[in-house]
């Protein structure tokens, strides 16, 4: 079965732009999460989505939001980016996150945003 | 805030040659989890493990969760250049809907 799809794999963006990043899930996982890796700061996370609603988040600024269509695609977005918003970011997709478990995410291989 | 610690945080070793990855919290998790990341892609699950005490055994790897579901180890016998990667711990929060990840362990395996 497919994997998890992120688009673009690199973009480089000016300072004061923003931008949109995407991710297609695994077929039938309902539950979309987005991380943050850097060197200095490892998987930090983002937020998570699940049936269009957000359910989670992360210590991000207001700055970072995210949507999930109905086909449980997701986009994340970044507006007025700075040099410190350079980073891979990661999609991961999973089953339900429910009290019942915890399956373990299928990550993607993720966009690396490069700020000048 | 939940934190998770590994050790150590950068590993060279000569193939064939066994080694322990660690991952400590304060915090207690519903499960914890293993992934292995390689440069330029997204990390790998290797293992899930919810039961405190609990060992499961993947080929040459061996995973082990605290009897209080606060650490966890990983432990590769007989080392081979295609273990090199940067191995990350996953605790999961799932009253938070998010895991909590440790920074890592760089392992580099020469030939």
């Amino acid at each position: 079965k497919a994997g998890v799809t992120q688009t673009p794999r690199y973009l480089i963006k000016t300072r004061g732009q923003q931008v949109t990043l995407s991710c297609s899930p695994i077929s039938g996982h309902r539950s979309v999460s987005w991380y943050q890796q850097t060197p200095g700061q490892g998987l930090q996370f983002l937020f998570e989505y699940f049936s269009e609603t957000q359910r989670n988040k992360g210590n991000f600024p207001g700055r970072f939001s995210g949507r999930q269509f109905s086909n449980s695609r997701s986009e994340m977005n970044v507006s007025t980016l700075e040099l410190g918003d350079s980073a891979l970011y990661l999609c991961a997709s999973s089953l339900v996150v429910s009290v019942a478990g915890f399956f373990g995410y299928t990550f993607g291989s993720g966009t690396r945003l490069t700020v000048v | 805030t939940q934190l998770l610690e590994q050790s150590p945080q950068f590993l060279s070793i000569q193939e064939g040659e066994n080694l322990t990855v660690y991952c400590n919290s304060s915090s207690v998790f519903s499960s914890l989890q293993w992934y292995r990341q390689e440069p330029g892609e997204g990390p790998v699950l290797l293992v899930t493990v919810v039961t405190g005490g609990e060992v499961k055994k993947l080929k040459r790897l061996t995973f082990q969760f605290g009897d209080a579901r606060k650490d966890s180890s990983l432990h590769i016998t007989a080392a081979q250049p295609g273990d090199t990667g940067l191995y990350l711990c996953a605790g999961v929060d799932t009253n938070a809907g998010k895991s909590t990840f440790g920074d890592g362990t760089t392992l580099t395996v020469k030939p």
